[in-house]
């Protein structure tokens, strides 16, 4: 069954790096790996794309390995404000774009 | 802001009732998507169009359809509503038709159906 699965929840304490692995066997050749950063009572919010090897913008990496079958979004130095639900996106051979069931970050002072 | 405003924000109706949730994308984008997001199957992709054309499908039932108007403003109809239809309903927008295109999601409709 084609899918993307991410951990369900990670606990942090502020000023770490966080890391947040989806897996995703079955990715379609041309399509991307695009994370979403979710807020309670708001849409997802888009944080990163990437298609190989790594991509870093001002909030976050995203790190794709060679065979893209996985991928991992880095968090640098969290703050409580990060506490959320972290969603992978990821095009599929079946022709699925799935989203994956989420991964709920807290972060503790 | 994603620019993508959704209404209304909550509605509560019975089981059988018809109801339509509203979307306007992001000024310059021409796609828009809907998902459906429950407790138990997560953000569900239901349908795309783009520029006022269907343009992919996911998982929407036969009861449920949905349209993009000359204006590119979107409505979702639901319709034969069944307690397991209570959920968020998103709307997203994109600027391009392709689907690695990054969302833009409005902030849901919350539907309960009673």
């Amino acid at each position: 069954l084609a899918k993307t699965t991410q951990p369900i929840s990670m606990d942090s304490y502020e000023g770490q790096e966080v890391n947040i692995t989806c897996s995703h066997n079955n990715i379609a050749t041309n399509d991307y790996i695009t994370w979403y950063q979710q807020f309670p009572s708001q849409g997802p919010r888009f944080i990163i794309q990437g298609y190989k090897t790594k991509v870093t913008n001002e909030v976050a990496s995203l790190f794709i390995p060679a065979d893209r079958k996985s991928s991992t979004l880095s968090l640098p130095r969290v703050s409580l404000s990060d506490t959320a639900v972290y969603y992978c996106l990821v095009g599929l051979i079946n022709n699925d774009m799935r989203f994956g069931a989420g991964t709920r970050l807290t972060v503790k002072p | 802001d994603s620019g993508v405003t959704q209404t209304p924000k909550h509605l509560i109706t019975a089981t059988g009732q018809r109801v339509t949730l509203r979307c306007s994308p992001r000024s310059g984008d021409l796609s828009v998507y809907w998902y459906q997001q429950s407790l138990d199957q997560g953000l569900q992709f239901l349908i795309q169009y783009y520029n006022g054309e269907e343009r992919a499908k996911g998982n929407i039932l036969e009861r449920f359809s949905a349209q993009q108007f000359p204006d590119l403003h979107s409505e979702l109809n639901l319709s034969s509503l069944e307690l397991g239809d209570s959920a968020l309903y998103f709307c997203a927008s994109s600027v391009g038709a392709d689907r690695n295109s990054p969302l833009h999601f409005g902030n849901g409709t919350r539907l309960t159906v009673t």
